[in-house]
């Protein structure tokens, strides 16, 4: 079972470029979610969908776009990038809305 | 907005006992988590408090007081592998989640 998968693991991006977080599952859940993890901080989510079609946004999603497409596609946009990116970003899946999380292994993003 | 609080930093010897604690301020409640995440890893579900009361999963308990807006994360028999942050989440009336910033266990041999 590969759970929810999640690439790149890292990324250096270079002020103003753009790049897109790839998030898939395989457990047919409606419920995804970006968040992203700052030191000292708890998870923040950006963005959340409750089915193909259907997007949301969280408590920080200025900087980011997404689209569901598909139950097991969930990709995160981030169009001009800002040094204030930098951060660790998870994509999650949940049966339910907001019941037991299944988190993706994390994408460290760096912008300079 | 919600407020959930948690010490920063924890340390226990192995074989020990150590207690994390929760507060939470929230807009209602429909449930309190508890994730596990080892560093540089993803958050893990431990688990799910919706009653007053303990909850015993092998070494590890939650207890919940919806009255005091309180829970707890008990770790038992402290091993090496325990070493981790620990996340307090709770759900709100709307059902939105927010998460503590963790807790850090460090376990000395």
């Amino acid at each position: 079972n590969a759970g929810v998968t999640q690439t790149p693991k890292f990324r250096i991006l270079k002020i103003g470029q753009s790049m897109t977080l790839q998030c898939t599952q395989d457990m047919n859940h409606n419920y995804m979610y970006w968040y992203r993890q700052d030191p000292g901080m708890g998870l923040k989510l950006i963005y959340y969908s409750v089915g193909a079609g259907i997007t949301d946004k969280g408590e920080v999603p200025n900087g980011y776009n997404v689209s569901r497409s598909t139950t097991e596609d969930f990709p995160l946009r981030l169009e001009l990038a800002a040094p204030s990116q930098t951060s660790v970003y998870f994509c999650a899946s949940s049966p339910r809305e907001y019941e037991k999380l299944f988190f993706g292994s994390g994408t460290q993003l760096s912008v300079l | 907005g919600q407020n959930i609080d948690q010490p920063t930093e924890m340390t226990a010897t192995e074989g020990a006992i150590v207690q994390i604690n929760c507060t939470y301020q929230t807009s209602g409640f429909n449930g309190l988590f508890w994730y596990q995440q080892h560093a540089g890893e993803a958050p893990t579900f431990l688990s799910y408090n919706v009653l007053d009361g303990l909850e015993e999963k092998g070494r590890f308990s939650s207890f919940l007081s919806r009255s005091k807006g309180y829970s707890y994360l008990l770790l038992k028999e402290l091993q090496m592998k325990d070493s981790a942050s620990y996340l307090c989440a709770v759900r709100d009336q709307d059902y939105k989640l927010s998460f503590g910033a963790g807790t850090t266990v460090t376990v000395r041999a």
